[in-house]
């Protein structure tokens, strides 16, 4: 089933912050998070494996609620480079190991 | 490491033609995905594969649609009396499954497939 995302777009200008959230309702073994630009292949940002932990890199970090089944992208201090749509996939664990991918949520960063 | 290259890139085809779509993954990945992406949308799981083994087929994919991997390297993916509803970019991705522990997708550009 696919995991639902919110919000489904969202215009940031520059500097600012922006969370983009994903829900699923099935138990999840991992989240995946990924950015897909224009006429371009999805990329990979980062991985969160269930017991709850928080992973980042620069100014990127996301967050995985085991027990709500919910996972949250934060993106600081937006860079235009960001912009995109960001995708969340769900794996639900051995034996189930296929990648489903969210709804997408658009992101515009504005100078 | 060249990533995962898909051919071709774009076709172009009438309705009820076959199109066969190729993929290469990156050489030490074991795990081949299948994926069908329409505008504004995710993408779609459609098959994946573990080496030469075919582990799951979407329940969405109709029987015009096959795919192999004959010696767990490269894949193809058929789609056969193609129709209209069958227009998308078709996404190739590998990914070291089983030799790393996480299942980090590596995706190739796509193939779009236009059917008149």
């Amino acid at each position: 089933q696919q995991p639902v995302q919110s919000p489904q777009a969202v215009i940031l200008r520059e500097g600012e912050d922006a969370v983009i959230n994903c829900s699923s309702s099935k138990a999840l073994y991992s989240v995946h998070w990924y950015r897909q630009k224009h006429g371009e292949a999805p990329v990979f940002l980062m991985i969160l494996l269930k017991g709850g932990e928080q992973k980042g890199h620069d100014k990127i970090s996301a967050s995985f609620n085991e027990k709500k089944q919910q996972s949250s992208l934060y993106l600081t201090a937006s860079q235009l480079s960001y912009s995109g749509t960001y995708f969340c996939g769900t794996e639900r664990g051995f034996g189930n190991e296929k990648l489903t991918f969210g709804t997408g949520t658009r992101l515009t960063i504005i100078p | 490491d060249t990533g995962v290259s898909q051919d071709p890139r774009h076709k172009i085809t009438k309705r009820g033609q076959n199109v066969t779509f190729r993929c290469d993954p990156i050489s030490e990945h074991n795990r081949l995905y299948w994926y069908r992406q329409t505008l504004g949308q995710g993408p779609e799981f459609l098959t994946y594969f573990q080496n030469e083994a075919q582990l799951e087929k979407s329940r969405l994919l109709s029987d015009r649609f096959s795919a192999e991997r004959p010696k767990g390297s490269f894949s193809t993916l058929e789609i056969q009396r193609t129709e209209q509803g069958d227009s998308a970019m078709y996404l190739c991705a590998s990914s070291p499954r089983g030799k790393s522990g996480a299942n980090v997708l590596t995706f190739g550009a796509g193939s779009r497939l236009t059917v008149l």
